[in-house]
């Protein structure tokens, strides 16, 4: 079956303790990106990566870190979270970055920092 | 970074109802999405945009891309209890996507 799992799906974490998220698609899809969901704000792109060892800054990409060393994993770091990245993270892969590439979306991750 | 305006924010509505929900942007793009979002999922494709004044139809769903490129409209007849969700329009340029804050509908029986 053809998705894009996330892990956890849940994590509460006190700051400043560096935490990783993990995103993998199975979909040999080349581009992959990280959102941020918070009320009345919809999603925000944090960081996007075009293909393996190409990354790139999104809207929100302060105290976040991302990595792409294989074409279908693309973890999201935290190197010291704080209470404002309190958030739902959703991870997504498209087959490329241009317009109308379907971008398909992970299940969410639920981040709580104390 | 830039937003899209999504209206309206809520919408508490009868079963059978038409809805009508749009997005606005001051940018011009060139591919329009709408997206559903079930509790505790991750957002769904329902329609993709692809061409100024394009109008497509998915079952009971129908959304056009504005001919200005800066707007687009999702409409769902006959709304049904399944309806209840969260949607969001997506811009899209290049490399670029951006989402509305989006629409909370809730369908009464």
């Amino acid at each position: 079956e053809a998705q894009v799992t996330q892990n956890p799906r849940y994590l509460i974490t006190v700051t400043g303790k560096k935490l990783t998220v993990t995103c993998s698609q199975n979909m040999n899809h080349e581009y992959m990106s990280w959102y941020r969901q918070d009320p009345g704000l919809g999603l925000r792109q944090i960081y996007y990566s075009m293909n393996v060892e190409v990354t790139d800054k999104g809207d929100v990409p302060e105290g976040y870190k991302v990595s792409r060393k294989e074409k279908r994993n693309f973890p999201l770091i935290l190197e010291s979270p704080s209470p404002n990245q309190t958030s739902l993270y959703f991870c997504a892969s498209s087959l490329g970055s241009t317009s109308g590439e379907t971008q398909y979306f992970g299940p969410g991750t639920r981040l709580l920092v104390l | 970074g830039q937003q899209l305006n999504q209206s309206p924010q809520s919408m508490f509505i009868q079963e059978g109802e038409d809805v009508s929900m749009n997005c606005t942007s001051s940018s011009i793009f060139n591919t329009w999405l709408w997206y559903k979002q079930d509790p505790g999922e991750g957002p769904v494709l329902l329609i993709a945009l692809y061409k100024a004044g394009e109008l497509t139809s998915n079952g009971r769903l129908t959304a056009q891309f504005g001919i200005t490129r800066k707007d687009s409209f999702l409409n769902i007849s006959a709304s049904i209890p399944s309806d209840v969700g969260i949607y969001f329009c997506a811009g899209q340029w290049n490399n670029d996507m951006r989402f509305g804050a989006g629409t909370r509908l809730t369908v009464k029986p």
